[in-house]
């Protein structure tokens, strides 16, 4: 399988924890992009990742989240003190720049108890 | 502010006809318009894509349209089945570094009965 690959599919949490999800891109994509979905909405734009360098944070990105690209390949998404209003699909995507093609991966579904 | 407006929300077709949902965006600037499939619990699936320099782009069964002095486009879906049954996504972004960061509509949920 060469899509994007997410890890966990689902994460149900209590307030105020904190959760970690993990993205695989597409190995041979250098940009890597984070999304948040509510029901019933399109996806909003997070942040992206050119290689291993974070080049843009959206205002919904709080100080309670971080996310990195360790060495250009998979990335990590980190949501601390975790709160209700949280609860999304949190989904993420590897651009090919050469054809324009974003390619989503499954997503991480987040429920926050 | 709501960059890129879609409808309807919501859609039902009868099996071999024509879909067709619309967008209207406000930011001149955008030059990508990509349409996405979403099935539930997956991520959304790029469908076809037009940028403004033409007026139609047709892949099969699904052709967009694009006026770009009324600023919209709308994707028609002909001979509809039932597995085209999803929620369908506008988008758009400006500028080639920035075709991954995408505006996206609301969607529209669109079911075809057989």
């Amino acid at each position: 399988d060469t899509g994007v690959s997410q890890d966990p599919r689902h994460k149900i949490t209590k307030r105020g924890q904190n959760v970690t999800f993990r993205c695989d891109p597409i190995s041979e994509h250098n940009r890597l992009y984070w999304y948040r979905q509510t029901l019933g909405q399109g996806p909003e734009f997070l942040t992206y990742f050119q290689n291993e360098a974070q080049l843009e944070k959206s205002r919904l990105l709080s100080d309670r989240f971080s996310a990195e690209r360790p060495k250009g390949s998979f990335s990590t998404l980190e949501i601390q003190r975790t709160e209700q209003g949280d609860s999304a699909m949190y989904l993420c995507a590897s651009h090919d720049r050469l054809n324009e093609k974003l390619f989503f991966g499954s997503g991480t579904q987040l429920s926050v108890l | 502010q709501q960059q890129v407006k879609q409808s309807p929300q919501s859609l039902i077709v009868q099996k071999g006809g024509i879909s067709i949902i619309n967008c209207a965006y406000e930011n001149t600037a955008f030059d990508y318009f990509p349409w996405y499939q979403q099935f539930p619990g997956k991520g959304p699936a790029l469908l076809i894509a037009i940028r403004p320099d033409v007026s139609e782009k047709k892949e099969g069964r699904f052709t967009i349209s694009f006026n770009k002095s009324a600023k919209q486009f709308s994707l028609h879906i002909m001979d509809s089945q039932p597995g085209d049954s999803a929620t369908y996504f506008c988008a758009a972004s400006r500028g080639y570094n920035q075709g991954g960061k995408l505006i996206f509509g609301q969607g529209t949920e669109l079911s075809v009965k057989p």
